[in-house]
Protein backbone atom coordinates (compact mmCIF):
# COMPACT_ATOMS: atom_id res chain seq x y z
CA UNK A 1 0.00 0.00 0.00
CA UNK A 2 1.00 3.69 -0.58
CA UNK A 3 2.68 5.44 1.81
CA UNK A 4 3.34 8.59 2.75
CA UNK A 5 6.37 9.63 5.18
CA UNK A 6 6.92 13.11 6.79
CA UNK A 7 9.74 13.89 9.82
CA UNK A 8 8.47 13.28 13.08
CA UNK A 9 9.77 16.84 14.32
CA UNK A 10 10.67 20.20 13.02
CA UNK A 11 12.14 23.08 14.97
CA UNK A 12 12.38 27.00 13.87
CA UNK A 13 12.85 30.01 15.48
CA UNK A 14 10.54 32.65 15.37
CA UNK A 15 10.95 34.94 12.13
CA UNK A 16 13.09 31.90 10.22
CA UNK A 17 11.32 29.41 7.32
CA UNK A 18 10.42 26.44 8.32
CA UNK A 19 10.30 23.61 5.83
CA UNK A 20 8.50 20.27 6.25
CA UNK A 21 9.15 17.33 3.74
CA UNK A 22 6.20 14.73 2.95
CA UNK A 23 7.57 11.66 0.69
CA UNK A 24 6.01 8.85 -1.16
CA UNK A 25 6.79 6.97 -4.37
CA UNK A 26 6.68 9.17 -7.23
CA UNK A 27 4.51 11.54 -4.98
CA UNK A 28 5.23 14.56 -7.43
CA UNK A 29 2.64 12.82 -10.08
CA UNK A 30 -0.30 13.21 -7.08
CA UNK A 31 -2.26 16.57 -5.76
CA UNK A 32 -0.38 17.10 -2.27
CA UNK A 33 -2.48 18.87 0.37
CA UNK A 34 -1.12 19.99 3.93
CA UNK A 35 -2.99 20.13 7.03
CA UNK A 36 -1.98 21.87 10.33
CA UNK A 37 -3.78 20.95 13.68
CA UNK A 38 -3.26 22.65 16.95
CA UNK A 39 -4.10 20.59 20.15
CA UNK A 40 -7.55 19.90 20.86
CA UNK A 41 -8.61 21.30 17.67
CA UNK A 42 -9.36 19.76 13.99
CA UNK A 43 -7.06 19.95 11.07
CA UNK A 44 -7.44 22.97 9.13
CA UNK A 45 -6.51 23.14 5.36
CA UNK A 46 -3.37 25.02 4.42
CA UNK A 47 -2.32 23.48 1.15
CA UNK A 48 -4.03 21.55 -1.82
CA UNK A 49 -2.90 20.90 -4.88
CA UNK A 50 0.19 21.57 -4.07
CA UNK A 51 0.99 24.83 -3.76
CA UNK A 52 -2.68 26.55 -3.58
CA UNK A 53 -3.82 28.44 -0.56
CA UNK A 54 -7.61 27.95 1.12
CA UNK A 55 -8.86 32.03 1.56
CA UNK A 56 -8.36 31.60 4.74
CA UNK A 57 -4.56 30.65 4.97
CA UNK A 58 -1.96 33.96 4.80
CA UNK A 59 1.14 33.91 2.48
CA UNK A 60 3.64 32.59 4.62
CA UNK A 61 2.43 29.24 3.84
CA UNK A 62 3.87 27.66 0.49
CA UNK A 63 3.92 24.07 -1.00
CA UNK A 64 5.63 22.90 -3.93
CA UNK A 65 6.04 18.75 -5.00
CA UNK A 66 8.50 17.00 -6.97
CA UNK A 67 9.45 14.02 -7.94
CA UNK A 68 9.03 11.91 -4.97
CA UNK A 69 9.17 14.72 -2.12
CA UNK A 70 6.41 17.69 -1.29
CA UNK A 71 7.51 20.25 0.87
CA UNK A 72 5.36 22.76 2.98
CA UNK A 73 6.96 25.99 3.49
CA UNK A 74 6.19 28.49 6.06
CA UNK A 75 7.89 31.54 6.04
CA UNK A 76 8.36 34.12 8.77
CA UNK A 77 6.99 31.35 11.36
CA UNK A 78 5.67 32.71 14.01
CA UNK A 79 4.47 30.84 17.54
CA UNK A 80 0.70 30.75 16.00
CA UNK A 81 2.06 28.14 13.57
CA UNK A 82 3.24 25.48 16.00
CA UNK A 83 1.40 22.57 15.15
CA UNK A 84 1.03 19.18 14.09
CA UNK A 85 1.15 19.11 10.28
CA UNK A 86 0.38 16.31 8.27
CA UNK A 87 0.34 15.84 4.13
CA UNK A 88 -2.16 14.01 2.33
CA UNK A 89 -2.09 12.25 -1.31
CA UNK A 90 -4.86 10.13 -3.15
CA UNK A 91 -3.57 6.63 -3.98
CA UNK A 92 -6.25 4.14 -5.84
CA UNK A 93 -9.50 5.88 -4.80
CA UNK A 94 -7.95 5.84 -1.40
CA UNK A 95 -6.70 9.13 0.89
CA UNK A 96 -3.52 8.71 2.16
CA UNK A 97 -2.07 10.68 4.95
CA UNK A 98 1.28 11.08 6.00
CA UNK A 99 2.31 10.31 10.03
CA UNK A 100 2.47 13.93 11.08
CA UNK A 101 5.35 16.64 12.07
CA UNK A 102 5.24 18.25 15.43
CA UNK A 103 6.35 21.43 14.31
CA UNK A 104 8.04 23.31 17.13
CA UNK A 105 8.76 26.92 17.41
CA UNK A 106 10.90 28.33 20.06
CA UNK B 1 -20.98 29.04 5.56
CA UNK B 2 -20.30 25.38 5.67
CA UNK B 3 -20.74 23.65 9.43
CA UNK B 4 -20.36 19.97 9.97
CA UNK B 5 -20.83 18.41 13.07
CA UNK B 6 -21.06 14.35 14.47
CA UNK B 7 -22.77 13.20 16.66
CA UNK B 8 -23.28 9.80 18.16
CA UNK B 9 -22.28 7.77 21.30
CA UNK B 10 -19.05 8.61 23.30
CA UNK B 11 -18.93 4.78 24.63
CA UNK B 12 -19.41 2.10 22.34
CA UNK B 13 -18.41 -1.48 24.02
CA UNK B 14 -16.51 -4.16 22.05
CA UNK B 15 -18.06 -5.73 19.30
CA UNK B 16 -21.08 -3.99 19.05
CA UNK B 17 -21.70 -1.22 16.14
CA UNK B 18 -20.35 2.24 16.38
CA UNK B 19 -22.81 4.61 14.90
CA UNK B 20 -22.11 8.62 14.13
CA UNK B 21 -23.72 10.53 12.01
CA UNK B 22 -22.61 14.01 10.67
CA UNK B 23 -25.87 17.05 9.87
CA UNK B 24 -24.22 19.57 7.63
CA UNK B 25 -25.45 23.07 7.61
CA UNK B 26 -24.93 25.97 4.78
CA UNK B 27 -24.65 23.78 2.48
CA UNK B 28 -26.06 20.54 0.62
CA UNK B 29 -24.55 16.95 0.63
CA UNK B 30 -27.11 16.26 -2.37
CA UNK B 31 -24.46 18.18 -4.15
CA UNK B 32 -22.79 16.67 -7.40
CA UNK B 33 -20.12 18.34 -7.13
CA UNK B 34 -18.49 17.77 -3.67
CA UNK B 35 -17.14 14.41 -2.11
CA UNK B 36 -18.19 14.00 1.78
CA UNK B 37 -15.49 11.81 4.51
CA UNK B 38 -15.18 10.15 7.64
CA UNK B 39 -11.78 10.36 9.39
CA UNK B 40 -10.32 9.30 12.59
CA UNK B 41 -7.55 9.85 14.84
CA UNK B 42 -6.75 7.62 17.79
CA UNK B 43 -5.39 9.56 21.00
CA UNK B 44 -1.76 10.68 20.43
CA UNK B 45 -2.04 9.48 17.24
CA UNK B 46 -2.17 10.93 12.99
CA UNK B 47 -5.18 11.20 11.16
CA UNK B 48 -6.55 7.94 9.22
CA UNK B 49 -8.95 8.30 6.34
CA UNK B 50 -12.08 5.96 6.68
CA UNK B 51 -14.10 6.74 3.83
CA UNK B 52 -15.56 9.58 1.69
CA UNK B 53 -18.42 9.46 -1.17
CA UNK B 54 -20.51 11.48 -3.62
CA UNK B 55 -24.21 12.05 -3.20
CA UNK B 56 -25.75 9.82 -5.97
CA UNK B 57 -21.70 8.63 -7.11
CA UNK B 58 -19.12 6.70 -5.94
CA UNK B 59 -18.02 5.35 -2.09
CA UNK B 60 -14.54 4.99 -1.59
CA UNK B 61 -13.33 2.83 1.66
CA UNK B 62 -10.61 2.71 3.49
CA UNK B 63 -9.53 -1.19 2.77
CA UNK B 64 -8.14 -1.94 5.86
CA UNK B 65 -12.37 -1.20 7.30
CA UNK B 66 -14.26 -2.00 4.26
CA UNK B 67 -15.59 -5.02 5.33
CA UNK B 68 -17.23 -3.58 8.70
CA UNK B 69 -18.25 -0.24 7.01
CA UNK B 70 -21.77 0.84 6.01
CA UNK B 71 -22.79 4.44 4.79
CA UNK B 72 -26.16 5.62 4.89
CA UNK B 73 -28.01 9.64 4.19
CA UNK B 74 -30.69 11.15 5.04
CA UNK B 75 -31.44 13.78 2.54
CA UNK B 76 -34.34 15.03 4.67
CA UNK B 77 -31.99 16.25 7.16
CA UNK B 78 -29.14 16.66 5.18
CA UNK B 79 -27.04 14.33 6.90
CA UNK B 80 -24.70 11.51 6.14
CA UNK B 81 -24.04 8.63 8.90
CA UNK B 82 -21.22 5.58 9.17
CA UNK B 83 -21.86 2.12 10.45
CA UNK B 84 -18.48 0.33 12.11
CA UNK B 85 -19.39 -3.13 13.18
CA UNK B 86 -17.67 -5.53 15.21
CA UNK B 87 -15.43 -3.01 16.93
CA UNK B 88 -12.81 -3.16 19.37
CA UNK B 89 -10.34 -1.09 21.47
CA UNK B 90 -8.52 -0.23 18.26
CA UNK B 91 -11.17 1.72 16.76
CA UNK B 92 -11.26 3.90 19.92
CA UNK B 93 -10.55 7.75 18.56
CA UNK B 94 -11.50 11.27 17.51
CA UNK B 95 -14.07 10.74 14.62
CA UNK B 96 -14.45 13.44 12.05
CA UNK B 97 -16.65 14.15 9.25
CA UNK B 98 -15.49 16.64 6.68
CA UNK B 99 -16.06 18.03 2.89
CA UNK B 100 -13.76 17.77 -0.03
CA UNK B 101 -12.81 20.75 -1.96
CA UNK B 102 -13.37 20.71 -5.65
CA UNK B 103 -10.71 19.18 -8.36
CA UNK B 104 -9.30 16.39 -9.02
CA UNK B 105 -7.67 14.39 -5.69
CA UNK B 106 -9.73 16.77 -3.43
CA UNK B 107 -8.69 17.56 0.26
CA UNK B 108 -10.86 18.03 2.93
CA UNK B 109 -11.75 21.60 3.64
CA UNK B 110 -14.43 21.55 5.97
CA UNK B 111 -14.19 19.58 8.94
CA UNK B 112 -16.46 18.91 11.92
CA UNK B 113 -15.33 19.24 15.48
CA UNK B 114 -14.58 15.55 15.95
CA UNK B 115 -16.46 13.01 18.17
CA UNK B 116 -14.25 10.67 21.04
CA UNK B 117 -15.87 7.78 20.53
CA UNK B 118 -14.56 4.85 23.39
CA UNK B 119 -14.53 1.09 23.08
CA UNK B 120 -14.66 0.19 26.24
CA UNK B 121 -16.99 -2.68 28.57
Amino acid sequence: SYELTQPPSVSVSPGQTASIACSGDNLGNKNVCWYHQKAGQSPVLVIYQDSRRPSWIPERFSGSNSGNTATLTISETQAMDEADYFCQAWDSDTVIFGGGTKLTVL
Amino acid sequence: HLQLQESGPGLVKPSETLSLTCTVSGGSITSSSYYWGWIRQAPGKGLEWIGSFIYGGRTYYNASLKSRLTKSVDTSKNQFSLNLRSVTAADTAVYYCARHNLGNQPGLDYWGQGILVAVSS
